[in-house]
Formats: structure tokens, sequence, C-alpha cells
């Protein structure tokens, strides 16, 4: 098994432009989330999924769209990148999420600049 | 207030020494707990559960004090590898991130 993969590792982005960060997990979890890591903050919840084609909005979602057409893939997608997004991006998944069972399995991680 | 709150460090220690690191939470009604580890520019990884009755795994101790709200990680025999940063992870609802201490294991 991969586990929780993410590419691109590293991306440098203008202001307004857009693009998408891939997540893909081959563990059959059903829940995927997304993570941004800002030095001296905690990982902050962006946007979560529960299964295909259920998403929902984390704790800062502004500028961000997240999909969830299969169970393996949760891409994330930049709107219009600001220098406020400069950020490293975590993808996680989860079998499931409840009381007593929350290991998360992070992918490595995207460092992202946007300029 | 932040939710899940911890003593950012460094703690510097020698190798062998004994290093105890808290987290406090602020919402009551918090399920599950969790230590997790990330090492420099790495992803986290799920270090341990804490349970109520506390629970050990070789040289790691977690306790749990819901009166107090606070959950602590004790490391023992510190060794180099022990070197990274430790989350405090809370659960009720949704996993809640504390911003992580930073231990530096020196030889």
């Amino acid at each position: 098994n991969a586990g929780v993969t993410q590419t691109p590792k590293f991306q440098v982005l203008k202001t307004g432009q857009s693009m998408t960060l891939q997540c893909a997990q081959d563990m059959n979890h059903e829940y995927m989330s997304w993570y941004r890591q800002d030095p001296g903050m905690g990982l902050r919840l962006i946007h979560y999924s529960v299964g295909a084609g259920i998403t929902d909005q984390g704790e800062v979602p502004n500028g961000y769209n997240v999909s969830r057409s299969t169970t393996e893939d949760f891409p994330l997608r930049l709107l219009s990148a600001a220098p406020s997004q400069t950020s490293v991006y975590f993808c996680a998944s989860t079998p499931r999420l409840g009381s007593g069972y929350n290991e998360q399995f992070f992918g490595p991680g995207t460092r992202l600049t946007v300029l | 207030r932040k939710e899940v709150e911890q003593d950012p460090g460094p703690f510097n220690v020698p190798e062998g020494a004994t290093v105890a690191f808290n987290c406090t939470y602020s919402n009551s009604a918090s399920q599950s707990f969790f230590w997790y580890r990330q090492d420099c520019r790495k992803e986290p990884k799920l270090l341990m559960s804490v349970y109520s009755s506390g629970n050990e795994d070789g040289r790691f101790t977690a306790q749990l004090n819901r009166a107090s709200q606070y959950i602590s990680l004790l490391i023992r025999d510190s060794k180099l590898s022990d070197s990274a940063t430790y989350l405090c992870v809370v659960f009720y609802n949704k996993l809640v991130f504390g911003a992580g201490t930073i231990l530096r294991v020196k030889s």
C-alpha cells in the first residue's frame, strides 16, 4: 500500500493563480481531510469528506474548494491564490471518525508559496 | 483562548534524561486524546492514544486528567531519535491539534 500520497511536493504560485493539490489514498478509508500548518499554529482543518460525494467545511475553508467523486481521491483547489495561503498542506485519511478511533494517516505534505 | 494549548519549547535535554510535556484543552466534553509526533518537514504520525487510566508504551507514558483538563506525555531515557515536535490532539466531533512542543535531545 502506498498509503496517502500528495502531489506536488512543492509549488510556487503568483497571486491570483489557481491550482489543484492532489491527494489519493489506497486504504479504502471513508474519511478524508485537508489541513494547513503554519508556524506557531496547530494543523487547521480546511475541508473534509465522510465519503464519496459528501464534503463539508472545516475551520478555514475560505479560498478553497474540494470534491470527492471517488473514495480514493480528494483534491483541494485554490481558486485565486493569495500570499496568506502560503503554508504546508497535509491531506489525511482515516477509516472512520468517532470517539475512540481517530488515527489519521497523513500524506507527506505540499509546501506552497504564493508570491 | 485556544482549544488546545501546548508549551512550544524547545525543550533541550541530554540523552538519558526524563522529560514531560503537558497540554491543556478547553472543551470539557472532549472524548478522545492523542499524542502525535512530527519530524522536521515531515507529516505527523500517531505516537499513542491517551486513556483515562493512563497508558504506557515502552519509554513513553501518557496521562489524562479530565478534572483539570490536561494530558501529559512522559519520555524516559531520552534518545537522540526522540528529537521531534510532539502534537497534542483532542477529539470532540472533530480533531483539534495543538501547535506542538519541540524536543531536542543532545548527546
